[in-house]
């Protein structure tokens, strides 16, 4: 089964660009979540879906930060405007919640902000 | 309120030696507790889980983990480490479908020749 795919893998834009990730979870899977993973730090969640409807995105910075999941399947986060401390890979992993409670991740985008 | 604690940042040991790595955690209801494994530049791998069950839960690459409830804790083992087995280790916390999975801070594992 094909995992979870995530483009692009790397990114490099000025602060005040915006920027945008995608993401194509595994089929059937739905549960979605978008991680930020600071250099050196956990992932955090920034925000979860439920096919295409928001369960939680309380960490989620709203005034810049956007998010959708069209149809329940794949997924776009955005940046707009990015700050330096955007700076972060982006991880989205998915989740058959009748197969098991284990999220499958993707491989991230770094993402770099000059 | 929802939390993991791994209490070691970095953890260097000599290939061969065994391993356990901490993790403690924080949740209301029944936990699943998984340990996921990130290699420079690469995703989170799923090591183990638990939901339910036997306490002692065995994973793959040979590692193993414990739940102890009375303690709050979910630590990772290994027998015998691999130079291969160098890499970052998150432990994390979530409960039944529908819930939010929340990550420790990571424990860095460096192998020793």
């Amino acid at each position: 089964e094909a995992g979870v795919a995530q483009s692009p893998r790397y990114k490099i834009i000025e602060k005040r660009q915006s920027v945008a990730f995608w993401c194509n979870p595994i089929s059937g899977h739905a549960t979605l979540y978008w991680y930020q993973q600071i250099l050196g730090q956990g992932p955090k969640l920034l925000i979860q879906f439920q096919n295409n409807g928001v369960v939680d995105d309380s960490q989620l910075p709203k005034d810049r930060f956007s998010a959708e999941r069209l149809k329940g399947v794949d997924s776009t986060l955005k940046i707009q405007p990015a700050k330096l401390e955007d700076s972060a890979v982006y991880l989205c992993a998915s989740r058959n919640d009748r197969a098991g409670p284990e999220a499958f991740f993707g491989q991230g985008t770094r993402l770099t902000v000059v | 309120a929802q939390s993991v604690t791994q209490p070691d940042i970095h953890i260097t040991v000599s290939e061969g030696a065994s391993l356990e790595l901490r993790c403690n955690y924080s949740y209301g209801a029944t936990p699943y507790l998984f340990w996921y494994v990130q290699s420079p530049g690469q995703g989170l791998q799923l090591l183990l889980k638990y939901f339910s069950g036997d306490t002692l839960v065995q994973g793959i690459k040979g590692f193993e983990a414990e739940f102890k409830r009375s303690q709050s804790s979910f630590n990772l083992r290994k027998p015998s480490v691999h130079w291969s087995d160098a890499a970052e280790y998150f432990c994390a916390v979530g409960g039944s479908s529908a819930s939010k999975i929340i990550f420790g801070s990571g424990t860095r594992l460096s192998i020793r020749p």
